[in-house]
């Protein structure tokens, strides 16, 4: 059992580059979420889905954009990077009754 | 909107005593869910410990144990014998109505041999 897996681990961009951040999970959890990390700072919400074709923006959701066609899979876009993007980026899962929250082990995002 | 405070950014113990970590939250509802999580340096968020408003009896697991004073929405973790593994960043995250989870900043926990 993977639980939630991310890819890829790490990750540097050059300023204005895009790219996917890849989320699964296979514990067939309705909801899934994307936070960020920032050095010495809590999770901060950027995008989460409650299924399949379902997404809703977080605190933080600019610059990013979400898909949800399937329950496993929840991709992060990040379009046109720019440096403030720097950060570790979790992906998360939960069933909707007990709320617990399963992460990924996170990419550390680099722009430059 | 929710918040939620950590009021102790670092926090340290010795080997096999006892420490507990404060986290204060704040909101109008009712019905509600507090969860502690640890984040040691391998980055993974694991979680430690959960509560459910409704409940009046304080969560248990193992050497974990919260003090869940709902009045006061105040939410401590209190860890017994500590040990080194124990040491990492320890978050407070609050759950209400909505589907997000609103995370502290976080208490940088250091176990001493």
């Amino acid at each position: 059992n993977a639980g939630v897996t991310q890819t890829p681990k790490f990750r540097i961009l050059k300023i204005g580059q895009s790219m996917t951040l890849q989320c699964t999970q296979d514990m067939n959890h309705n909801y899934m979420y994307w936070y960020r990390q920032d050095p010495g700072m809590g999770l901060k919400l950027i995008y989460y889905s409650v299924g399949a074709g379902i997404t809703d923006k977080g605190e933080v959701p600019n610059g990013y954009n979400v898909s949800r066609s399937t329950t496993e899979d929840f991709p992060l876009r990040l379009e046109l990077a720019a440096p403030s993007q720097t950060s570790v980026y979790f992906c998360a899962s939960s069933l909707p009754v007990t709320y617990e929250q399963y992460f990924g082990p996170g990419t550390r995002l680099t722009v430059t | 909107a929710q918040t939620v405070t950590q009021s102790q950014p670092e926090m340290s113990v010795q080997e096999a005593e006892t420490v507990t970590l404060s986290c204060t939250y704040d909101t109008s509802e009712s019905d509600y869910y507090l969860f502690w999580y640890k984040q040691p340096p391998s980055r993974q968020m694991i979680l430690v410990i959960r509560q459910e408003a409704y409940k009046q009896q304080n969560a248990t697991e193992n050497r974990f144990s919260v003090n869940f004073q709902k009045a006061a929405k105040s939410f401590s973790l209190k860890i017994s014998d500590s040990q080194l593994g124990d040491a990492a960043m320890y978050f407070c995250a609050f759950r209400g109505g909505s589907e997000k989870l609103v995370f502290g900043k976080g208490t940088k926990l250091t176990v001493n041999p």
